[in-house]
C-alpha cells in the first residue's frame, strides 16, 4: 500500500492564480481531511469528507474548495491564491471518524504564494 | 471549542536520557481521545501514542509513555532512553466524540521541537 499520496510536493503560485492539490489514498478509508500548517504552528483543519459525495467545512475553509467523487481521491482547490495561503498542506485519511481511529497523513505540499 | 496548549516551544535532551513534553487541553466533554504525533524534518506526521479518556491506565508504546491526568486536563509524553532519531517536532492532539455521521475532528497544539544531543 502506498498509503496517502499528495502531489505536487512543492509549488510556487502568483497572487490570483488557482491550483488543485491532489490527494489519493489506497486504504479504502471513508474519512479524508485537509489540513494546513503555518510556520511554527500546529495543523488546522480546512475541509473534511465522510465519504464519496459528502464534504464539510473545518476550522479554516475560506479560500478553498473540495470535492469527493470517489473514495480514493480528495482534491483541494485554491481559487485566487493569496499570500496568506502560503503554508504546508497535509491530506489525511482514516477508516472511521471518531474514537481512537488513527489518521494517516500524506507527506505534505509546500505552497508559496508570491 | 476545544483548545490544546503546548507550553514548551523547544526542549532538548541528552542521548539515552529521559525527557517529558507537556500538553494541556480544555474541554467540557467526558469521553475523548488524546494523541501524540511526531513530525521529523521529512514533514511526515507519525502517530506516537494514543489515550482514551475513559481508560485510567496510562498508554505505553515501547520507550514512549504518557501521564494522563484527566481532572487536571494534562497529557504529557515521556520519552525514555532518548535516541537521535527521536529528534522532531511533537504535536499533542485532541479528538472529541463523533457527532452523528460527521465524525470528529483533531485539534492540534502548536508543537514542541525536541533536540537530542549526542
Amino acid at each position: 500500500n502506498a498509503g496517502v499520496t499528495q502531489t505536487p510536493k512543492f509549488r510556487i503560485l502568483k497572487i490570483g492564480q488557482s491550483m488543485t492539490l491532489q490527494c489519493t489514498q489506497d486504504m479504502n478509508h471513508n474519512y479524508m481531511y485537509w489540513y494546513r500548517q503555518d510556520p511554527g504552528m500546529g495543523l488546522k483543519l480546512i475541509y473534511y469528507s465522510v465519504g464519496a459525495g459528502i464534504t464539510d467545512k473545518g476550522e479554516v475553509p475560506n479560500g478553498y474548495n473540495v470535492s469527493r467523487s470517489t473514495t480514493e481521491d480528495f482534491p483541494l482547490r485554491l481559487e485566487l491564491a493569496a499570500p496568506s495561503q502560503t503554508s504546508v498542506y497535509f491530506c489525511a485519511s482514516s477508516l472511521a471518524g471518531g474514537g481512537g481511529n488513527e489518521q494517516f497523513f500524506g507527506p505534505g505540499t509546500r505552497l508559496t504564494v508570491l | 471549542a476545544q483548545t490544546v496548549t503546548q507550553s514548551q516551544p523547544e526542549m532538548s535532551v541528552q542521548e539515552a536520557e529521559t525527557v517529558t513534553l507537556s500538553c494541556t487541553y480544555d474541554t467540557s466533554e467526558s469521553d475523548y481521545y488524546l494523541f501524540w504525533y511526531k513530525q521529523p524534518p521529512s514533514r511526515q506526521m507519525i502517530l506516537v501514542i494514543r489515550q482514551e479518556a475513559y481508560k485510567q491506565q496510562n498508554a505505553t508504546e515501547n520507550r514512549f509513555s504518557v501521564n494522563f491526568q484527566k481532572a487536571a486536563k494534562s497529557f504529557s509524553l515521556k520519552i525514555s532512553d532518548s535516541q537521535l532519531g527521536d529528534a522532531a517536532m511533537y504535536f499533542c492532539a485532541y479528538r472529541s466524540p463523533p457527532k452523528g455521521s460527521s465524525g470528529s475532528r483533531l485539534t492540534f497544539g502548536e508543537g514542541t521541537q525536541l533536540t537530542v544531543n549526542p
